[in-house]
């Protein structure tokens, strides 16, 4: 059964340093999301991307965070300079619509971003 | 906004018990209603969906039914065993009137079943 994957499953980086979260979605899907859980709180939205484009996003979302499907398979999700509060587990899913009747998201595993 | 409230536990049951996990929401228009299901140290895995008011949805012996006049989706299982232990979400998306497509979460029960 076709699956989303994430790389790597886990993280650890410095506060200041750069990281990339990558996710492979569902091949036949066309809208990506990325989502975060910090420990032992609810799952939040960060943002979604249909066409090359970032359709929404939420205020968790600053200028520190950006997006990109390098290729025809990769959806990334880059955060510039990493704080102590973006340590997390952080959620790609992809969906094959947005609405209607194909629009659950599926998510994958997940991989645990640690800020020291 | 959107909003999702669900039952906060930890919900403790011998197996073999009936469950019940209320959710209800508050949305603009005609939201679809999920359920997710995280066990321990995974990500996590769509359980049940209904896209409409009336609409059940079910998997694995799991149910819920989508009350728009009451804006619930409670999820139900007659007789739980002890693999279902999990923490279990539940989430919502607008419809296309609303324009937003991000999935809402409620804070998630955890269930633990113990034989």
């Amino acid at each position: 059964e076709p699956e989303v994957t994430q790389t790597p499953s886990h993280q650890v980086t410095q506060m200041g340093q750069e990281v990339i979260l990558r996710c492979v979605p569902i091949s036949n899907h066309l809208y990506f999301y990325w989502y975060r859980q910090i420990l032992g709180q609810k799952v939040e939205f960060l943002v979604s991307f249909y066409n090359n484009e970032i359709s929404e996003k939420s205020e968790i979302f600053d200028d520190q965070f950006s997006v990109e499907r390098p290729d025809g398979s990769n959806f990334t999700l880059k955060i510039r300079s990493t704080k102590l509060e973006d340590s997390a587990m952080y959620f790609c899913a992809s969906s094959e619509a947005e609405y209607g009747a194909h629009n659950e998201q599926f998510f994958g595993p997940g991989t645990r971003l640690t800020v020291l | 906004g959107d909003s999702v409230t669900q039952m906060e536990g930890p919900v403790t049951l011998s197996e073999e018990a009936f469950l019940t996990i209320n959710c209800t929401y508050t949305a603009t228009g005609y939201p679809s209603l999920f359920w997710y299901v995280q066990y321990p140290g995974e990500g996590l895995q769509l359980l049940l969906k209904a896209t409409k008011a009336d609409d059940k949805g079910s998997n694995k012996g799991f149910e819920a039914t989508y009350r728009k006049e009451t804006t619930s989706f409670h999820l139900e299982k007659g007789s739980v065993q002890v693999s279902d232990s999990a923490v279990y979400f539940c989430a919502l998306s607008g419809d296309s009137g609303a324009g937003s497509y991000q999935l809402t979460f409620g804070k998630g029960t955890k269930l633990s079943v113990i034989p």
